[in-house]
C-alpha cells in the first residue's frame, strides 16, 4: 500500500540555520510528490511538487527539495530558517494518473529559535 | 481571483447528531476533494468529486457522504456524530479529475461533544 513516511515529529531550528525535513515514501512506481505546510489553524499551503524531470525542485519561500529514487525520499531544505517558518510541515504523494487522493504524512512540527 | 472557500468555520455539535459542512472551490475547477484532519495527524482523504460524480472514496463509514453542485461547490454531510469525528475537514480544489495540483481551503474546525 502506498504509504508516506515522516520520521521527525518535532524540529527546532535557530534563525539563520539550514533546515532538512525527511520524507520517505512506498510505491512502486515513480509518485508524484508534494511538501505542504500548514500554520496554526489554517489550511494547506503547496511549497513544491514534483512530478517528472529535474530532481531538484525550486518551491515558494526559498524551500527546495531533492527526489532521490535509490532511497525512495524528496526531503525539504532551506539554507536559511527564518522566524516566520515556524509552523507544521506535510509531505504527501500521489499516484501518477490516478485521481486526487492524496496520501500526507503524519507531518513535522518546526519552531524556530531566535 | 478568490481562493477555496468553507463554510463555517468552526462548528460545535453533540453526539448522534448530523453535520453539514460547504466548500467552493477556486473558479474553473471541477473537481473537490474532501480531508479530515484529525489532532495531530496528517489529512486522510474521504471523497474526490468530479463533474457531480464520486471519483474516490476513502476509508470512511457510510455516516459520512458528499455531493457536488451543477456549480461545482460541494457538501460534506456526517450522520450520527461520534466524539472521534472531531477534526478539521479539508476542502482542496483543481481544475481536473487528476489535476496536477490542489488547492486547500482554510477548513472546518468541527468538536463533538
Amino acid at each position: 500500500a502506498q504509504s508516506v513516511t515522516q520520521p521527525d515529529i518535532h524540529i527546532t531550528v535557530s534563525e539563520g540555520a539550514s533546515l532538512e525535513l525527511r520524507c520517505n515514501y512506498s510505491y512502486g512506481a515513480t509518485p508524484y510528490l508534494f511538501w505542504y505546510v500548514q500554520s496554526p489553524g489554517q489550511g494547506l499551503q503547496l511549497l513544491l511538487k514534483y512530478f517528472s524531470g529535474d530532481t531538484l525542485v525550486q518551491g515558494i519561500k526559498g524551500f527546495e527539495a531533492e527526489f532521490k529514487r535509490s532511497q525512495s525520499s524528496f526531503n525539504l531544505r532551506k539554507p536559511s530558517v527564518h522566524w516566520s517558518d515556524a509552523a507544521e510541515y506535510f509531505c504527501a504523494s500521489r499516484r501518477s494518473g490516478a485521481t486526487n487522493k492524496l496520501i500526507f504524512g503524519t507531518g513535522t512540527l518546526l519552531a524556530v529559535q531566535p | 481571483d478568490a481562493g477555496v472557500t468553507q463554510s463555517p468555520t468552526h462548528l460545535i455539535k453533540t453526539r448522534g447528531q448530523q453535520v453539514t459542512l460547504r466548500c467552493s472551490p477556486i473558479s474553473g475547477h471541477k473537481s473537490v476533494s474532501w480531508y479530515q484532519q484529525v489532532l495531530g495527524q496528517g489529512p486522510q482523504f474521504i471523497f474526490q468529486y468530479y463533474e457531480k460524480e464520486e471519483r474516490g472514496r476513502g476509508n470512511f463509514p457510510d455516516r459520512f457522504s458528499a455531493r457536488q453542485f451543477p456549480n461545482y461547490s460541494s457538501e460534506l454531510n456526517v450522520n450520527a456524530l461520534l466524539l472521534g469525528d472531531s477534526a478539521l475537514y479539508l476542502c482542496a480544489s483543481s481544475q481536473l479529475e487528476a489535476g496536477e495540483t490542489q488547492y486547500f481551503g482554510p477548513g472546518t474546525r468541527l468538536l463533538v461533544l
